[in-house]
């Protein structure tokens, strides 16, 4: 079965960092595209970033710089490092295998996702 | 503020016919990327519904439909059933954000 879950949310305090993870079975993060979605409390979705199958990474605007994305393939594992982080970045965090043609991308499956809490 | 627009809303009765609309323009749906269509039932993640404008993955019933015309896609659901009760999601790529985008979303009421 194809499956998806994340881990590593929590409360952090404006500026500091948080590391999501997110082990998926049924198939291999290496020979996927993947790619971190986030929801704000009683929002919308919101796309993150992206990592392609050839190691390639794409960012939104919103976190560029300050995100990271990257993958263990010993452990089918895909992260995301969060540095400076905001009171804005507060969300639910969902990672999803991005499926792709030449015409645009699509996410399925997604994980259950990990709620991220920036506080004072 | 998303540069793919959805109403916020949408209601109708059971067996009824309803449908979202997904507005975008030259630099995303209209300069020929697909649009995809994701359905979030309260309190869980969101499921893909349709894929490439109009296909459905295996196992989502065969009332939900796409379509995609000029800068716009559709979304339509028929035979309406309470368990349709839900928030829907049209997403696509823009070329002048260079990155993917969903529209803010649809919550549709079964009344």
């Amino acid at each position: 079965e194809v499956q998806l879950v994340e881990s590593g949310g929590g409360l952090v305090q404006p500026g500091g960092s948080l590391r999501l993870s997110c082990a998926a079975s049924g198939f291999t993060v290496s020979g996927n595209y993947m790619s971190w979605v986030r929801q704000a409390p009683g929002k919308g979705l919101e796309w993150v970033s992206i990592i392609y199958s050839g190691g390639g990474t794409y960012y939104a605007d919103s976190v560029k710089g300050r995100f990271t994305i990257s993958r263990d393939n010993s452990k089918n594992t895909l992260y995301l490092q969060m540095n400076s982080l905001r009171v804005e970045d507060t969300a639910v965090y969902y990672c999803a295998r991005a499926r792709y043609t030449s015409s645009s991308n699509w996410f399925d499956p997604w994980g259950q996702g990990t709620l991220v809490t920036v506080s004072s | 503020q998303s540069v793919v627009t959805q109403p916020p809303s949408v209601s109708g009765a059971p067996g009824q016919r309803v449908t979202i609309s997904c507005t975008g323009s030259s630099s995303n749906i209209g300069a020929g990327y697909d649009v995809h269509w994701y359905q979030q039932l309260p309190g869980t993640a969101p499921k893909l519904l349709i894929y490439g404008n109009s296909n459905r993955p295996s196992g989502v019933p065969d009332r939900f439909s796409g379509s995609k015309s000029g800068t716009s896609a559709s979304l339509a659901i028929t035979g309406l059933q309470a368990e349709d009760e839900a928030d829907y999601y049209c997403q696509s790529y823009d070329s002048s954000l260079s990155g993917l985008v969903f529209g803010g979303g649809t919550k549709l009421t079964v009344l």
